[in-house]
């Protein structure tokens, strides 16, 4: 596709209950970012893909949170046993290579009942 | 390691006044440095970004940045805001196998 692709755009889960977010990077692109935003607020690191190196997972905040990209391509985000705090919009972002811009899709809005 | 600050999370101006906001990164390795614009209610838009040549970059929308390795600063400028230009601005820096870290945003007013 033309952009990075996120889906769902909007997703209501019940408190406790398994999420999985998914992003389909721009085709070509080795680097691929999670970002999570909370209202009002900056960009949190999650995780960034780089080719076929081992991700850097040093913003996962909870062993609840986990993402893997298969292919080098698609990656989904999983959030295990969800949590009102993990109430936010989730970002994912392509880049050509680790030291190019970086495109945004549209996120996720993830609510949290 | 890499770290983005932004002086202000919140600046006003008048419309037609000049638009300074301020970036300061801290990089191991040579930065890439980028300014990212983010709408309300919309995803984030590249606005302009700094890799190498040029220190003095120009983006879209009248915006323009300098790389000053001496003050490890990037800061945006747009010589006359117009009210469309509310918006919120993030500074971010990466590098060769670095991740890409955002600062914490500063959130622009233009004010009639």
């Amino acid at each position: 596709g033309a952009g990075v692709s996120q889906s769902p755009s909007n997703k209501v889960t019940e408190k406790g209950k398994d999420v999985e977010l998914r992003c389909d990077p721009i085709s070509g692109h080795t680097a691929l970012y999670w970002y999570r935003q909370s209202l009002g607020q900056g960009l949190e690191f999650l995780i960034y893909f780089q080719g076929n190196s081992a991700p850097d997972k040093s913003g996962l905040p909870s062993d609840r949170f986990s993402a893997e990209r298969t292919g080098g391509s698609v990656s989904t985000l999983t959030i295990q046993r969800t949590q009102q705090e993990d109430s936010a919009v989730y970002l994912c972002a392509s880049s050509l290579t680790g030291s190019t811009e970086a495109f945004f899709g549209q996120g996720t809005r993830l609510t949290v009942v | 390691a890499q770290s983005v600050t932004q002086l202000g999370s919140h600046v006003s101006v008048s419309e037609g006044a000049l638009v300074l906001l301020r970036c300061n990164y801290s990089s191991s390795v040579p930065p890439y440095l980028f300014w990212y614009v983010q709408y309300p209610n919309q995803g984030l838009q590249l606005l302009l970004k700094y890799t190498t040549g040029a220190t003095l970059v120009k983006g879209i929308n009248g915006f323009e940045a300098e790389f000053k390795k001496s003050e490890t600063s990037f800061h945006l400028t747009k010589p006359s805001a117009h009210m469309s230009d509310a918006a919120e601005y993030f500074c971010a820096v990466t590098g060769y196998g670095q991740n890409f870290v955002f600062g914490p945003g500063t959130r622009l007013s233009v004010l009639p």
